[in-house]
């Protein structure tokens, strides 16, 4: 079964960091783009960052590019969002997503990690 | 900055009615647009891609097309288990931008 699976999400206080990880199975991990969306709550969907089946093109949105950091480990078929100088406006629930190929939609999400940023 | 605009925000709409939602991209995305399907409490479910293919496992009852930089998502005839949050989103280039979803209800 397709699966991801996202940790990582908590409390943090405005200025701090916090690294989330999606662990995927089911598929072959090294053959697809993934990315990050979320979605702060009541609120519509907000797309973060994508980074390529190698792992050496990554693409941010304009409200996180500096602060967030998008990796993969294709060796553990994990992928990971390093979040810093993190403000209120980044509370969210945040999805990994899989794309369907290279620079497509995205066909699998995980159920999403809750990342609260208040004082 | 790139913007896709999705209309109607909120579409109350009957049992059986055709329904229509439209996005419009502000720049030339060709067909590389994706509709979604978010039902209250769930994860979004991905309906079509490159603007009219429909995803596998998916009702015929949805459908995509495209008129210029008008994309509209069509369901032919409206269930109870549709009603959900629809949204757009670009996948040409970044910013992989969503539209900010149109909320199907039944009337």
């Amino acid at each position: 079964e397709v699966q991801l699976l996202e940790s990582g999400g908590g409390l943090v206080q405005p200025g701090g960091s916090l690294r989330l990880s999606c662990a995927a199975s089911g598929f072959t991990f090294t053959s697809y783009t993934m990315g990050w969306v979320r979605q702060a709550p009541g609120k519509g969907l907000e797309w973060v960052s994508d980074i390529n089946d190698s792992g050496g093109r990554t693409y941010y949105a304009d409200s996180v590019k500096g602060r967030f950091t998008i990796s993969r480990d294709n060796s553990k078929n994990t992928l990971s969002l390093q979040m810093n100088s993190l403000r209120a406006e980044d509370t969210a629930v945040y999805h990994c997503a899989k794309a369907k190929s290279s620079g497509s939609a995205y066909d699998i999400w995980g159920q999403g990690t809750m990342v609260t940023v208040s004082p | 900055d790139f913007q896709m605009t999705q209309s109607p925000s909120s579409l109350p709409a009957s049992v059986g009615d055709r329904v229509t939602i439209t996005c419009r991209a502000s720049q030339d995305i060709s067909n590389y647009l994706a509709w979604y399907q978010q039902k209250p409490g769930q994860v979004p479910k991905l309906l079509i891609y490159a603007a009219s293919t429909l995803q596998s496992g998916v009702p015929s009852r949805f459908s995509g097309s495209r008129s210029a930089a008008d994309f509209t998502l069509t369901i032919s005839s409206l269930q109870p288990e549709d009603v959900a949050t629809y949204y757009c989103q670009n996948y040409n280039d970044a910013p992989l931008t969503f539209g900010g979803g149109t909320k199907v209800e039944i009337k």
